[in-house]
């Protein structure tokens, strides 16, 4: 069963437009959303979060919406440059009610391939 | 202030073998968390450590095993590899294992 969903394998966006990247999860128990961006080879670097207390988050380029009633969060890059090409993974965490199992563990999406073109 | 430092960077083991695989946490990060990365099944949960208890564990088989030190400092250990044990090994730290974790640039390790 998984968990946190990133249904788009891949996306094109010309550079200087919007990157519009999308997550879907099912465990309402989740409370706290991450974006992270990885170059094969590398470990995941943390780009932005948001928890469910919130439903927008933005730093520089980044913002992070939450529709919780969803389930749903988007990562919006605005504008879009050739160096944020790379695979873009979604995860979500208990932070507010952690606890038994959900120590420490982040539960990832399958990540989403972002090509922006000059 | 330094990041996630994980060693080696890459090793090539032959099936049967074991390995140990190391990891020093951001100063001050208390949490440490290990996943396992590949191609068909992503990056997937292994086990969490917190002032050297194990609070957490993923679906692996006992061959996959961990530690923490009093320093934070974490190491996993794979015994009996497996072709199938191929894979980019994460380590992240947190202060406390709810909120942002932070990567480390990973291991890279093969079995033959």
């Amino acid at each position: 069963d998984q968990q946190v969903k990133q249904n788009s394998p891949s996306l094109s966006v010309q550079e200087g437009r919007i990157s519009i990247l999308n997550c879907d999860y099912t465990n309402s128990m989740f409370d706290y959303f991450l974006w992270y961006k990885k170059y094969p080879a590398e470990g995941p670097t943390f780009l932005i979060s948001i928890s469910s207390i919130k439903d927008k988050n933005e730093d520089g380029r980044f913002t992070v919406f939450l529709n919780k009633s969803a389930k749903h969060l988007s990562l919006h890059i605005v504008p879009s440059q050739p160096g944020d090409s790379a695979v873009y993974f979604c995860a979500a965490n208990r932070a507010y009610n952690a606890g038994g199992t959900s120590y420490g563990k982040l539960t990832f999406g399958q990540g989403t391939i972002l090509t922006v073109h000059p | 202030k330094a990041g996630v430092t994980q060693t080696p960077r890459y090793l090539i083991k032959t099936r049967g073998q074991q390995v140990t695989l190391s990891c020093s946490p951001i100063s001050g990060h208390r949490s440490v968390s290990w996943y396992q990365q590949t191609p068909g099944q992503g990056l997937q949960f292994l086990f969490e450590y917190f002032s050297e208890t194990q609070r957490n564990k993923g679906n692996f088989p006992g061959r996959f095993s961990g530690r923490q030190f009093s320093n934070s400092r974490s190491e996993m250990n794979v015994s009996t590899l497996e072709l199938g044990d191929s894979a980019l090994y994460l380590c992240a730290s947190s202060l406390r294992g709810e909120t942002e974790a932070f990567f480390g640039q990973g291991t890279r390790l093969t079995v033959v």
